[in-house]
């Protein structure tokens, strides 16, 4: 069975502009949550959303948003990039909303010059 | 959810037992000991989970102290593959909101 998958896996961006990042939950999670983690950090928690509503939001700026589809896949969308928006951004999925554990992507990384 | 506190780094021998410690000593009644691992360039992994009684699967055990206030990671048989971050979290039964810290990286050597 595939895992979490995240595209791409790579992406480059100058400073204002805006990305999207996708994710494709493991088949039969309904779950998705999204985690920003800095170079020398642990991931820091950004959103949860579960059958297409937010349930759970981090302390994260107004420029990050993120929406859930009916095949539960997810984006992340970030507007008027900042250098400190450089990062590698997992997305992880589990059963319903409230199940553990989590099974996370291998990330997207994101360098804004 | 409560804090936890991980060494920074540890290393142990090929094919001895890595044992990680983790402080967690403002741990509340319904929170759990959760532990993944982060090996480079991919996503954490899940490893265990436990709330008061010790823990075994396929990958580890987790020994939790009676107080709760502490917890240690027991990979039996060390390999290579296990060279990894590993982060100790506590968290109520069920959160997708984990706080990760920056955890132990533990190196195997050969």
């Amino acid at each position: 069975d595939a895992g979490v998958t995240q595209s791409p896996t790579h992406l480059i961006k100058t400073r204002g502009q805006h990305v999207t990042l996708r994710c494709s939950p493991i088949s039969g999670h309904k779950s998705v949550s999204w985690y920003q983690q800095v170079l020398g950090q642990g991931p820091q928690f950004i959103f949860q959303y579960y059958e297409k509503e937010e349930r759970g939001r981090g302390n994260f700026p107004d420029r990050f948003s993120a929406r859930q589809f009916p095949n539960y896949s997810s984006e992340l969308n970030v507007n008027a990039l900042l250098l400190g928006d450089s990062a590698l951004y997992l997305c992880a999925s589990s059963l319903q909303a409230g199940n553990s554990p989590l099974h996370f992507g291998n990330g997207t990384r994101l360098t804004v010059t | 959810d409560a804090k936890t506190t991980q060494p920074p780094s540890m290393d142990c021998a090929e094919g001895r037992a890595a044992n990680l410690p983790c402080n967690h000593s403002t741990i509340s009644g319904n929170e759990y000991v959760y532990w993944y691992r982060q090996i480079h360039s991919q996503g954490p992994q899940y490893i265990i989970h436990g709330l008061k009684n010790n823990e075994t699967n396929e990958m580890a055990s987790l020994i939790i102290t009676e107080d709760r206030k502490s917890s240690t990671l027991i990979l039996p048989h060390a390999t290579l593959r296990d060279t990894a971050v590993y982060y100790c979290i506590a968290a109520q039964t069920g959160a997708n909101n984990l706080f990760f810290g920056t955890g132990t990286r533990l190196t195997v050597i050969p």
